[in-house]
């Protein structure tokens, strides 16, 4: 079974808006962590947001928040007030095992989102 | 500082070539991970290390080796290269078990 399902392969979204990208992740494991990247069309990957199972509260950064909805393994990405720059690959990303073992990504197979006028 | 730097940028390579994929980190950062990505695909986790002298398969280990003789190099080799290696290689190193910093990548072609 997938790990890591992103099932939006494309997504458009005017300038402002907001937009919600959608992630489901499958692990038995009681600590995880859940990763968002983005991959402009330079090819860079971008840390935008991290997401504790054991976190209370969901995580923002800036523009960017995490919908953590942890009964429905559910993890999507929220970007609010879209900018052009924003168009780039997302991809969706989990880490499983406690502290101390090495951070090993399981990465979805993105979401790419335009940004239109 | 310069983060996470790969060499080389692109490299085409015949079949049954070899060659080393250079990745150097200056954040002092314990962990070091090699990831690939094909096209129109997510990463996947080569190998990855734990600190100097450690290293462990991820993923997709075949057809690569690794070593980790510094805290700051991990590079990546590949013996024998094959068409189904054609992809984009990202280093990545992480100071514990939170975000992971990548370097630019390396786009290889195995003709």
């Amino acid at each position: 079974a997938q790990k890591i399902t992103q099932t939006q392969p494309g997504m458009f979204v005017q300038e402002k808006e907001a937009v919600t990208l959608d992630c489901t992740y499958d692990t038995s494991d009681p600590s995880y962590g859940l990763f968002w990247y983005k991959q402009p069309s330079s090819g860079e990957m971008i840390f935008l947001i991290y997401q504790g199972s054991y976190d209370q509260q969901n995580a923002t950064e800036g523009r960017y928040s995490l919908n953590f909805q942890k009964a429905r393994k559910s993890a999507n990405l929220v970007i609010s007030a879209s900018q052009l720059g924003d168009s780039a690959m997302y991809f969706c990303a989990m880490r499983e095992g406690s502290t101390g073992t090495a951070s090993k990504l399981t990465f979805g197979t993105g979401t790419r989102l335009q940004v239109t006028l | 500082n310069a983060g996470v730097t790969q060499t080389p940028k692109f490299r085409i390579l015949k079949i049954g070539q070899s060659m080393t994929l250079q990745c150097t980190q200056d954040m002092n950062h314990n962990y070091m991970y090699w990831y690939r990505q094909d096209p129109g695909m997510g990463l996947k986790l080569i190998y990855y290390s734990v600190g100097a002298g450690i290293t462990d398969k991820g993923e997709v280990p075949n057809g690569y080796n690794v070593s980790r003789s510094t805290t700051e190099d991990f590079p990546l080799r590949l013996e024998l290269a094959a068409p189904s290696q054609t992809s984009v290689y990202f280093c990545a190193s992480s100071p514990a078990r939170f975000k992971q910093f990548f370097g630019p990548g390396t786009r290889l072609t195995v003709l």
